[in-house]
């Protein structure tokens, strides 16, 4: 069974562009969750998308957004991006979204904006 | 709103030696506990959980940790490491509750020395 993909592994951007983050999903988990991690931050949350509705959103700015698609993949979109936002960010799923659950995480993309 | 704090960043320790990672959380109601490890260029990996139950807590690789209340805490422990424990652990509070965010510490450094 195919773990939580997320693509792309890398990607380079500069200051002011917008950078797309793509994620796949365990087959059947519904629920996916945005993490950044930042060198000494730990994970901060980001998002968190179950049945194509975001339920849940932490302390970022208006440019972080995100998309659930009907086959429950999703995308994170950074807009206007800054060089603070150089981060691993990780996307996770699990299966309902429900307190306690376990969280599967992909291996991350690595964004670095110059 | 919940948050955890680990206090130690980087945690040394001779192979074969016992390891204790601390965490510490802050919630005005039930939680749920978690750790999870990051083995380099990974995502997370759920070590273990406590939901509810018995305050000893046992995991994968031999780790274990111990729910308490009265000290709000929940430290990780494993009797002998191994090299292959060598990585990054990270505590992680949540709510009881539907659609509550997992709160991660900003995780613990272990080195395990030969």
């Amino acid at each position: 069974e195919a773990g939580v993909t997320q693509s792309p592994t890398h990607l380079i951007k500069t200051r002011g562009q917008q950078a797309t983050l793509r994620c796949s999903p365990i087959s059947g988990h519904t629920s996916v969750y945005w993490y950044q991690q930042a060198l000494g931050l730990g994970l901060q949350f980001l998002l968190w998308y179950d049945e194509g509705e975001e339920r849940n959103r932490g302390n970022f700015p208006p440019r972080f957004s995100g998309r659930q698609f009907p086959n429950y993949s999703s995308e994170l979109n950074v807009n206007a991006l800054e060089l603070e936002d150089s981060a691993l960010y990780l996307c996770a799923s699990s299966l309902e979204g429900q307190g306690g659950e376990k969280l599967f995480f992909g291996s991350g993309t690595q964004l670095s904006v110059l | 709103a919940q948050s955890v704090t680990q206090l130690d960043s980087q945690v040394p320790v001779f192979e074969e030696a016992p390891v204790e990672l601390r965490c510490n959380y802050s919630s005005s109601v039930s939680v749920y506990l978690f750790w999870y490890v990051q083995y380099p260029n990974q995502g997370l990996q759920l070590l273990l959980k406590y939901l509810s139950g018995s305050t000893l807590v046992k995991g994968i690789n031999g780790f274990e940790a111990e729910f308490n209340k009265s000290q709000t805490s929940f430290h990780l422990r494993k009797p002998s490491v191994h090299i292959s424990d060598t990585a990054e652990y990270f505590c992680a509070v949540t709510r009881s509750g539907g659609y509550q965010k997992v709160t991660f510490g900003t995780g613990t450094k272990l080195q395990v020395i030969p």
